[in-house]
């Protein structure tokens, strides 16, 4: 069964700085795809990056990265010139490539909780 | 706004009392998730449904449990003798698949309903 960990319960960063945060997975899998989440209070979780197994460039969304390293199976979150805004739970996800006919749902680790900090 | 909608936002009922919940996902999409989000922790699985089939369930979708989608469209989920560890923020996300078109894999998610068994 495939496993999502995130090691950092909470992060706090200053307004401007840049944030990195954890991932790791475990998976048997060579195709899969994985993202990052965010869940503002009380807000609904939106899709703030996506990274396909298979490539090997990390994907890039404005000011949010990923480090992704297969083999280590990592896929870290990078947060770039901070914002008030960025404050949420970020969860990471891992989700099957096979979209054929089960195993569509993600599978989610625990969250780190953000904070910046004005 | 034609995003993921669930009703209702809060519930609050007696332990024994049974509750149901429903979710309108985007229009377009022919995939629907119900995730369980428990405190602390990132969503669970419960069940999808590809149109009108539901095509998976988790084990932690216990017998009391049961969810649908007539017609395909939006979904319900009912739970029966609703018990304390209930308690819990249920999501509604959904999808397309490969041949509807669209961003693929992306999972809209819904804000959620958050249930409190007394």
């Amino acid at each position: 069964a495939q496993t999502v960990t995130q090691s950092q319960p909470e992060m706090s960063v200053q307004e401007a700085e840049t944030v990195t945060l954890s991932c790791t997975y475990d998976t048997s899998e060579s195709d899969y795809y994985l993202f990052w989440y965010k869940q503002p209070p009380s807000r609904q979780m939106i899709l703030v990056i996506r990274q396909e197994a298979y490539k090997q460039q990390n994907a890039t969304e404005n000011r949010f990265s990923v480090n992704f390293q297969k083999a280590a199976k990592s896929f870290s979150l990078k947060i770039s010139d901070s914002q008030l805004g960025d404050a949420a739970m970020y969860f990471c996800a891992y989700r099957r490539a096979y979209y054929g006919g089960s195993q569509g749902n993600l599978i989610f680790g625990k969250g780190t909780k953000l904070s910046v900090k004005p | 706004d034609t995003g993921v909608s669930q009703d209702p936002r809060h519930k609050i009922t007696k332990r024994g009392q049974n509750v149901t919940f429903r979710c309108d996902p985007i229009s377009e999409h022919n995939r629907l998730y119900w995730y369980r989000q428990t405190l602390g922790q990132g969503p669970e699985f419960l069940t999808y449904f590809q149109n009108e089939a539901q095509l998976e369930k988790s084990r932690l979708l216990s017998d009391r449990f049961s969810a649908e989608r007539p017609k395909g469209s939006f979904s319900t989920l009912e739970i029966q003798r609703t018990e304390q560890g209930d308690s819990a923020m249920y999501l509604c996300a959904s999808s397309v698949t490969r041949d509807t078109g669209g961003p693929p894999y992306e999972q809209y998610f819904g804000p959620g309903t958050r249930l409190t068994v007394t």
